[in-house]
């Protein structure tokens, strides 16, 4: 069946490093769409990329969609306590069908 | 507020008592799914609808059971229980699912529902 893997599982920084989550797909994706899930809350939505290549910044977060629609990723400049969460990627595949990934678990030390 | 509402938050059960958890959405959303969150398997899809009275099975529906008699509402029935149905659960709801020309729109989730079922 369809999968959709993401790796690391787990990332502990200091405040202020660099982070970034992958997202790879078994079979080609319609979109992507990234979820951030704060400790004991519910996912919520940060953005769709729809296009091969397309990439997109929300101020120290940069997405970007692979140019065969298979892979993602997500990519947090100067990391601030507030990004602390797991980080899911979503992708539609056959019919509308969501497959999330695993999630990445962000840890920032201060 | 928009929002997607769940109820019960918390559930504890036994093997083989029926159960529902409800859905509720006030943002006039078409599409509508249920997922379940197990540790270091993400979020797996359950059921979908694309709209009322259109329901299809999504990655684990067995189990379950959905419908989806009003456009507000999508209850997620356990017939019989069993432990393995131990989960968070979430709805969410987003204004289209792709169909007819629409590109997908962002999940809006609900609060979530944590069962235990011993």
């Amino acid at each position: 069946g369809q999968q959709v893997m993401q790796i690391p599982q787990y990332q502990h920084v200091q405040e202020g490093e660099d982070f970034t989550t992958y997202c790879n797909s078994s079979t080609t994706l319609s979109n992507i769409q990234w979820y951030k899930q704060r400790p004991g809350g519910h996912p919520v939505f940060l953005i769709q990329l729809v296009k091969s290549g397309e990439v997109k910044k929300q101020k120290r977060l940069t997405f970007q969609f692979g140019e065969a629609k298979k892979n993602s990723s997500l990519h947090i400049t100067a990391t601030q306590t507030t990004d602390v969460g797991t980080y899911f990627c979503a992708g539609l595949g056959n019919f509308n069908k969501f497959y999330f990934g695993s999630g990445t678990k962000l840890n920032v030390k201060p | 507020e928009a929002q997607v509402t769940q109820n019960p938050r918390y559930l504890i059960t036994v093997t083989g008592k029926k159960l529902t958890v409800t859905c509720s959405q006030n943002m006039n959303h078409e599409y509508m799914s249920w997922y379940r969150q197990d540790p270091g398997l993400g979020l797996r899809q359950i059921y979908y609808s694309m709209n009322v009275e259109v329901t299809d099975k999504g990655d684990v529906p067995e189990g379950y059971k959905v419908s989806r008699k009003e456009k507000r509402n999508f209850p997620l029935i356990l017939e019989s229980p069993s432990p393995n149905q131990t989960s968070l659960y979430f709805c969410a709801s987003s204004l289209h699912g792709r169909f007819g020309g629409y590109s997908l729109d962002e999940q809006f989730f609900g609060p979530g529902t944590r069962l235990t079922v011993l």
